[in-house]
């Protein structure tokens, strides 16, 4: 068990360019999420996968973000036309929904939009 | 809708005295509860977590919580803290209907003295 693991850590952009993270879950979680971070408060729910259905989605995430989990495995989060206010922490979390519903969280995705 | 209030934004304590951080929830049904921690730059790690049973909840480090339901709260607790303990708290809920999304307060900054 790796754990749940964020790529890039870090993703620094200029205003309009699109941006994609990538999740890779804990190996057996079925359910995955996605947490938007801004600095001093807490995480803000985006979005969730049950295997490769997203079940839900946040009034947050707006029209340029999109998700996937096309197998069921990991997840990408994109974000077409970055704007200023996009700049935060984008945080995975994983579970499984046959267990104690905890979530196990990555160490998170930095972006910063110039 | 459920809500999550932490009143505290910082405290500080001295290394060796006792800790409470306060959690106050809004949840229509049973909720389920968590503490995590953060550290700077880092993703969350989950503290401890009630479902069900025994209100009083022991977790890692030494902490405990103890889930009051006529107070709606459910804070956090330890004895003893320690120079390692400084780092970021959030209190969360899981909705239990709809795929424990979690909600999370706006966090507790905890300072220790030497």
């Amino acid at each position: 068990d790796t754990g749940v693991s964020q790529d890039p850590r870090h993703k620094i952009t200029k205003r309009g360019q699109n941006v994609t993270f990538r999740c890779d879950p804990i190996s057996e979680h079925n359910r995955l999420y996605w947490y938007r971070q801004t600095l001093g408060q807490g995480p803000e729910f985006l979005t969730y996968f049950q295997n490769e259905a997203q079940l839900e989605k946040s009034r947050l995430l707006s029209d340029r973000f999109s998700a996937e989990r096309p197998k069921g495995s990991f997840s990408t989060l994109e974000i077409q036309r970055t704007e200023q206010g996009d700049s935060a922490m984008y945080l995975c979390a994983s579970t499984s929904s046959k267990g104690g519903y905890e979530q196990f969280f990555g160490p998170g995705t930095r972006l910063t939009v110039l | 809708a459920q809500s999550v209030t932490q009143p505290d934004i910082h405290i500080t304590v001295s290394e060796g005295a006792s800790l409470e951080l306060r959690c106050n929830y809004s949840y229509g049904a049973t909720p389920y509860l968590f503490w995590y921690v953060q550290s700077p730059g880092q993703g969350l790690q989950l503290l401890l977590k009630y479902f069900s049973g025994d209100t009083l909840v022991q977790g890692i480090k030494g902490f405990e919580a103890e889930f009051k339901r006529s107070q709606s709260s459910f804070n956090l607790r330890k004895p003893s803290v320690h120079w390692s303990d400084a780092a970021e708290y959030f209190c969360a809920v899981g909705a239990s209907n709809a795929g424990n999304m979690l909600t999370f307060g706006g966090g507790t900054r905890l300072m220790v003295k030497p």
